[in-house]
């Protein structure tokens, strides 16, 4: 089965600094989809990158961008220029080729420091 | 920007109580889901719906749960008994795969179930 591996709870950064996410994942699928959803307070997850598999350049964002190493099967998010509303927690999703379903990590918590 | 909207945002129930948990997918959206997310653990998925079926479901989702779309509108997750252990945050998504099989999930805000 496939699993998703978000191994920081926390993180913080400094406003208008860079964070890294960290996510790995295990798959024996050669074609799949990973996604960084951003979850604020109170309100609902929303997409912020996705990477397919078979892509080799890493998916940028404007801000995020994400560090893509199918070998290694880790997709960090990079969050460049922190801004406070960046603060949320931040799940590293992965989904497969067939089937309907996401799998999911649990998550990283961002503060953003003024 | 079109959303997924839950109601409630948060439910109280005792224990081997009904709850019914709603959802409002996006409007052209045709595959549904419902998620959980136990307190510190991972978001799990537990049902996926399609064109009226259940096209997949989890270990998780067994006989004490169901899920409708009782108009052309609302998606609906039941829990027949609630047992403490159902205590979770509830995601209801929704996706299209007219626009790709394999486009992210549109997910609500959530719905916190606490089971007394």
């Amino acid at each position: 089965a496939q699993t998703v591996t978000q191994s920081q709870p926390e993180m913080s950064v400094q406003e208008a600094e860079t964070v890294t996410l960290s996510c790995t994942y295990d798959t024996s699928e050669s074609d799949y989809y990973l996604f960084w959803y951003k979850q604020p307070p109170s309100r609902q997850m929303i997409l912020v990158i996705r990477q397919e598999a078979y892509k080799q350049q890493n998916a940028t964002e404007n801000r995020f961008s994400v560090n893509f190493q199918k070998a290694a099967k880790s997709f960090s998010l990079k969050i460049s220029d922190s801004q406070l509303g960046d603060a949320a927690m931040y799940f590293c999703a992965y989904k497969g080729n067939t089937g309907n379903q996401f799998y999911f990590g649990t998550g990283t918590s961002l503060t953003v420091i003024p | 920007e079109p959303e997924v909207t839950q109601t409630p945002s948060h439910q109280v129930t005792q224990m081997g109580q009904e709850v019914i948990l709603r959802c409002v997918p996006i409007s052209n959206h045709l595959y549904f889901y419902w998620y959980r997310q136990i307190l510190g653990q991972k978001v799990e998925f537990l049902v996926s719906f399609y064109n009226n079926e259940i096209s997949e479901k989890s270990e998780i989702f067994d006989d004490q749960f169901s899920v409708e779309r009782p108009d052309g509108s609302n998606f609906t997750l039941k829990i027949r008994s609630t047992k403490l252990e159902d205590s979770a945050m509830y995601f209801c998504a929704s996706s299209d795969p007219l626009v790709d099989m394999n486009t992210e999930a549109f997910f609500g805000q959530g719905t916190r179930l606490t089971v007394v």
